[in-house]
Order: structure tokens, then C-alpha cells, then sequence
């Protein structure tokens, strides 16, 4: 699975577009993006997941650069509740990898009023 | 309501002592995971199963066992050998197959002293 890099930390005011960005330069071309937070002392929460094309749900926005080497994940309004760690993680899809995921140190996401 | 249980959220037992963290989904989910987390760290996965009877090492398997004798349970053991078994243990399911999202439980907290 490919390695990902993220800015340790990112502050945002409450209210305004929270643009977090992912770099994985080694993804090869059977492996997803994938986002997922973890509020504090709780279980890692799902957000979205795109392949190459820019995905969109309730939660957030996925960018997927064109040669796929990087992706940003846009969460447009944020509130206080936003505030958690934000991991990207690259891997194939389950079949008989048993669907790993690699988590790194994340992005720590700080919201303020 | 569907999700994943995990119990106790805090556990406390004495050096020498194996302990059995429990782990029970009702969403239906073939493949299950158990994930251990320490402070400021990602994940790091030490057992799955895609089907019962079966499951596989992760990364870190050593001084654990695990068991899959029903589709809704995955229960596992921390055992004495296990040379740092205080953590945050964290289990999730997901389908089997293609692009699937892994759903977390809330996590318990084991403190060995």
C-alpha cells in the first residue's frame, strides 16, 4: 500500500472551508483514496473515498488530482465538532489483502470559534 | 440500531493476567479487524477475518489470539505475552469485496500495571 504524507496540524475558523491536503506520490493505479477522523478517546469515523474521479457526500468533498498524486479533502463549513485528527489512507480495494488499512500520523484539524 | 459494540470502554488488569476484549456487530459484515492504537500514534492492525472460522496476522500479532466461531463476534485475547499491552484497542467490520468502508467501534481503553 502506498505511503501518505499530511501537515501534522491545520487550524480553521468556524464557519469557513477547511482544506486539508494528502500527497501520495507512490499510488499505483488499483488503489482508493480514502478519509476517515477520529474524534478524541473515540472510534475512527468513515468520511468518503474516491478512486480518481472528485467524490462529494454529506460530510466533505474529495479532490483527486489528475495524475493522482495527491488529494484534498474540503469539509466546507466547518464547526467546532469538526475538530478531530483526519487520516488519508491509500489501499486496494479488500479482495485477499483483507482490506488493511495503513493509518499514518494524520492531520490534527483545530476549528475555532 | 445497527453499528458496533465493543465492551468494556475501560479495562484494568494486573501484569500475568490475559484478558478478552469483546467485539459484537449487527450490520452483517463478513470481514471484521482488530486495531490497536497507542498515544499521538495511527493504528496498527493486529488481527482480521473474512469469514468465520478463519482470520489472519496483521502487523503486529504477537501475544494475541483471536477467534471467530460466529459472524457477529470477533472477540480478542491479550495475552501475558504481550510485552505492552496497555492501549487503545479498537475493532471494526466491513463487507468483503471492492471499495468497502470499514465501520469502527468505540474503542476500550486496557491499562495493565
Amino acid at each position: 500500500d502506498a505511503k501518505t504524507t499530511q501537515p501534522p496540524s491545520m487550524d480553521c475558523a468556524e464557519g469557513r472551508a477547511a482544506n486539508l491536503p494528502c500527497n501520495h506520490s507512490t499510488i499505483s493505479g488499483n488503489e482508493y483514496v480514502y478519509w476517515y477522523r477520529q474524534i478524541h478517546s473515540q472510534g475512527p469515523q468513515y468520511i468518503i473515498h474516491g478512486l480518481k474521479n472528485n467524490e462529494t457526500n454529506e460530510m466533505a468533498s474529495l479532490i483527486i488530482t489528475e495524475d493522482r498524486k495527491s488529494s484534498t479533502l474540503i469539509l466546507p463549513h466547518a464547526t467546532l465538532r469538526d475538530t478531530a485528527v483526519y487520516y488519508c489512507i491509500v489501499r486496494v480495494a479488500a479482495g485477499n489483502q483483507g482490506g488493511k488499512l495503513i493509518f499514518g500520523q494524520g492531520t490534527e484539524l483545530s476549528v475555532k470559534p | 440500531d445497527g453499528g458496533i459494540t465493543q465492551s468494556p470502554k475501560y479495562l484494568f488488569r494486573k501484569e500475568g493476567q490475559n484478558v478478552t476484549l469483546s467485539c459484537e456487530q449487527n450490520l452483517n459484515h463478513d470481514a471484521m479487524y482488530w486495531y490497536r492504537q497507542d498515544p499521538g500514534q495511527g493504528l496498527r492492525l493486529i488481527y482480521y477475518s473474512q469469514i468465520v472460522n478463519d482470520f489472519q496476522k496483521g502487523d503486529i500479532a504477537e501475544g494475541y489470539s483471536v477467534s471467530r466461531e460466529k459472524k457477529e463476534s470477533f472477540p480478542l485475547t491479550v495475552t501475558s505475552a504481550q510485552k505492552n499491552p496497555t492501549a487503545f484497542y479498537l475493532c471494526a467490520s466491513s463487507i468483503v469485496g471492492g471499495a468497502d468502508e470499514q465501520y469502527f467501534g468505540p474503542g476500550t481503553r486496557l491499562t495493565v500495571t
